[in-house]
């Protein structure tokens, strides 16, 4: 079976553009969520979305946005980028919504000049 | 605020020696509680994780873990550590009500010496 599949894997952005970043997640799976990675940290929750609906929110500013798809694909969408975004954004796939026990993709690396 | 401590940065074994990560989580409520693993140009994956019941649990490749309540704890143990041990390993908590919102700590990065 495909794990959870991320794209693009690198992308390199400057101050003020837009990134759409996108999901797959493992066949099966409806529950989709995002995770940004900043280096010497542990990923830090941004979205939750199950069933096509936000089932949770973590503290990042409204620039960041998300959606889910009828077939559970995603896309985080990041609105004026700034150098502090500079990060590695993990999708995760689960069956549910209510558990921890997360697939995680190989990871979008953004980097803001 | 709900957080999750983990209080190595870097810890560098011997192939045989025993390892024992810590982990610590601020809440006292329900929690749910997991060790996740990153191996070199992989993915996350998860090792091993409690919900309730016996507060020792076991998990992959031969690690353990104790949950302690009063202690806030979750470490993470195996006996003897191999040199594919080598990886960067996170706690995670799930706080009551949070759905899937998994709080991470900082990882700990594990070197094992052939």
């Amino acid at each position: 079976d495909a794990g959870v599949t991320q794209s693009p894997t690198h992308l390199i952005k400057t101050r003020g553009q837009h990134v759409t970043l996108r999901c797959s997640p493992i066949s099966g799976h409806k529950s989709v969520s995002w995770y940004q990675q900043v280096l010497g940290q542990g990923p830090q929750f941004i979205f939750q979305y199950y069933e096509k609906e936000e089932r949770g929110r973590g503290n990042f500013p409204d620039r960041f946005s998300a959606r889910q798809f009828p077939n559970y694909s995603s896309e985080l969408n990041v609105n004026a980028l700034l150098l502090g975004d500079s990060a590695l954004y993990l999708c995760a796939s689960s069956r549910s919504s209510n558990t921890g026990e997360l697939f995680f993709g190989e990871g979008s690396r953004l980097t803001v000049l | 605020a709900q957080s999750v401590s983990q209080h190595n940065h870097h810890v560098i074994l011997s192939e045989a020696a025993s390892l024992e990560l810590g982990c610590n989580y601020s809440y006292g409520g329900t929690v749910n509680l997991f060790w996740y693993v990153q191996y070199p140009g992989q993915h996350l994956q998860l090792l091993l994780k409690y919900f309730s019941g016996d507060p020792l649990v076991k998990g992959i490749k031969g690690f353990e873990a104790e949950f302690i309540k009063s202690k806030f704890s979750f470490n993470l143990r195996k006996p003897s550590v191999q040199w594919s041990d080598t990886a960067e390993y996170f706690c995670a908590v799930i706080y009551g009500g949070s759905q899937g919102n998994l709080i991470f700590g900082k990882g700990t990065k594990l070197s094992v010496k052939p």
